[in-house]
């Protein structure tokens, strides 16, 4: 069964770092998301992102988040300058189209910022 | 009312019974809906699509009610395995934007 990859699966950074998170997104899907779970909170969602660009983003995505879809593979949200309330699950998903279809989540990254 | 509203629970139940969720959404143009399972720090997993009065798949069974913009999601004979955070999940706008209850925790003992 095709699933959605993330690596790595869990990233340890100091505040200030860039991190990178990857993703791999189910094969024949064409809108791709990141989420954000902070320990014990709700998932949250962060960005869209449809034909080599942003469909949507929320507040929490400012100017040092950022989203790229460098070949026809890979998915990758770069945090440019971490904080420590960046520390969450980051999650990838994918799917075929984007309204009333299944999201299919990979398993997450943990991301914590010391 | 906040988007998507949920008894953080926890719920606990005998191996066997018969268990209710209940989620209440803000968005009255919601169109679709979604039950969610999430086990801990996995990621969720869709169980249930919703798009007409209900769904029934096997022990679960989801209910929606436009008209007090209420979802349910019922488990008959709970198994250990149910144990779970289920998420009440409603799409938002065009973009495939998903808004996510905070759970309702479900723990089912022997």
């Amino acid at each position: 069964e095709p699933e959605v990859t993330q690596t790595p699966s869990h990233q340890v950074t100091q505040m200030g770092q860039e991190v990178i998170l990857r993703c791999v997104p189910i094969s024949n899907h064409l809108y791709f998301y990141w989420y954000r779970q902070i320990l014990g909170q709700k998932v949250e969602f962060l960005v869209s992102f449809y034909n080599n660009e942003i469909s949507e983003k929320s507040e929490i995505f400012d100017d040092q988040f950022s989203v790229e879809r460098p070949d026809g593979s890979n998915f990758t949200l770069k945090i440019r300058s971490t904080k420590l309330e960046d520390s969450a699950m980051y999650f990838c998903a994918s799917s075929q189209d984007r309204v009333d279809n299944e999201q299919f989540f990979g398993p997450g990254t943990r991301l914590t910022v010391l | 009312r906040k988007e998507v509203e949920q008894d953080p629970g926890p719920f606990n139940v005998p191996e066997g019974a018969t268990v209710a969720f209940n989620c209440t959404y803000s968005n009255s143009a919601s169109q679709s809906f979604f039950w969610y399972r999430q086990d801990c720090r996995k990621e969720p997993k869709l169980l249930m699509s919703v798009y007409s009065s209900g769904n029934e798949d096997g022990r679960f069974t989801a209910q929606l009610n436009r008209a007090s913009q209420y979802i349910s999601l019922l488990i008959r004979d709970s198994k250990l395995s149910d144990s779970a955070t289920y998420l009440c999940v409603v799409p938002s706008g065009n973009t495939g934007k998903l808004i996510f209850g905070q759970g309702t925790t479900l723990q089912v003992k022997p």
